[in-house]
């Protein structure tokens, strides 16, 4: 079946350091991929998206790149902020059997990351 | 912006007893699902729902599960039945049509359920 695996947490860093949260993918078909994340006491929010092969999702400073040939979307951030301080979930969607899709969300197991000032 | 509301943010249960989580989607929206997260486990899909009926299921949600949407508004999960293992944060989401499951679902804060 569908499955996600991100890095192993959490992590910390200070403000302004470079962040990468790795997270890689085993779907059949063509899968759409998504950054969730949720702040203290809060959901969970979109961050960015990519549904297709070679496509950069983008917000807020941060960035991941759908790569088919590494079956990876990584998310990256070239300056944190303490305000980033959250759990990052990495997500996949695939279109079902039948080729319609209701949109069944698959989550990594969740990346804790605290940044200090 | 919209969002989606679920009610109670925690509730206290004693194992066997019924339980009952609202959530209220967005408005415009046709689908709606469920998932949990058992505490320091991965969020998990329960359960999605359209055009009145469950269109997918996973193993987790069994005979003691069911979802309703009684009025146009509301979508709810009940649990006959609850277990010491039922404990978890439930969250509720929504969809809307366009794009297909290309688009993000849009989720609320969650119901905290403590099964005693």
């Amino acid at each position: 079946g569908d499955s996600v695996t991100q890095m192993e947490g959490p992590v910390t860093l200070s403000e302004e350091a470079f962040l990468t949260i790795n997270c890689t993918y085993t779907a059949t078909g063509y899968p759409s991929l998504f950054w969730y994340v949720q702040y203290p006491g809060e959901g969970l929010q979109l961050l960015l998206k990519a549904t297709k092969a070679d496509d950069k999702g983008s917000n807020k400073g941060f960035e991941a790149t759908y790569r088919k040939e590494t079956t990876s979307f990584h998310l990256e951030k070239g300056s944190v902020q303490v305000s980033d301080s959250a759990v990052y979930f990495c997500a996949l969607v695939r279109p079902n059997a039948g080729g319609t899709s209701y949109g069944k969300l698959t989550f990594g197991q969740g990346t804790i990351l605290t940044v200090h000032p | 912006e919209p969002e989606v509301t679920q009610t109670p943010s925690h509730q206290v249960t004693q194992m066997g007893q019924e339980v009952i989580l609202r959530c209220v989607p967005i408005s415009n929206h046709l689908y709606f699902y469920w998932y949990r997260q058992i505490l320091g486990q991965k969020v998990e899909f329960l359960v999605s729902f359209y055009n009145n009926e469950i269109s997918e299921k996973s193993e987790i949600f069994d005979d003691q599960f069911s979802v309703e949407r009684p009025d146009g508004s509301n979508f709810t999960l009940k649990i006959r039945s609850t277990k010491l293992e039922d404990s978890a944060m439930y969250f509720c989401a929504s969809r809307g049509v366009r794009g297909g499951s290309n688009q993000p679902q849009h989720f609320g804060d969650g119901t905290r359920l403590s099964i005693l």
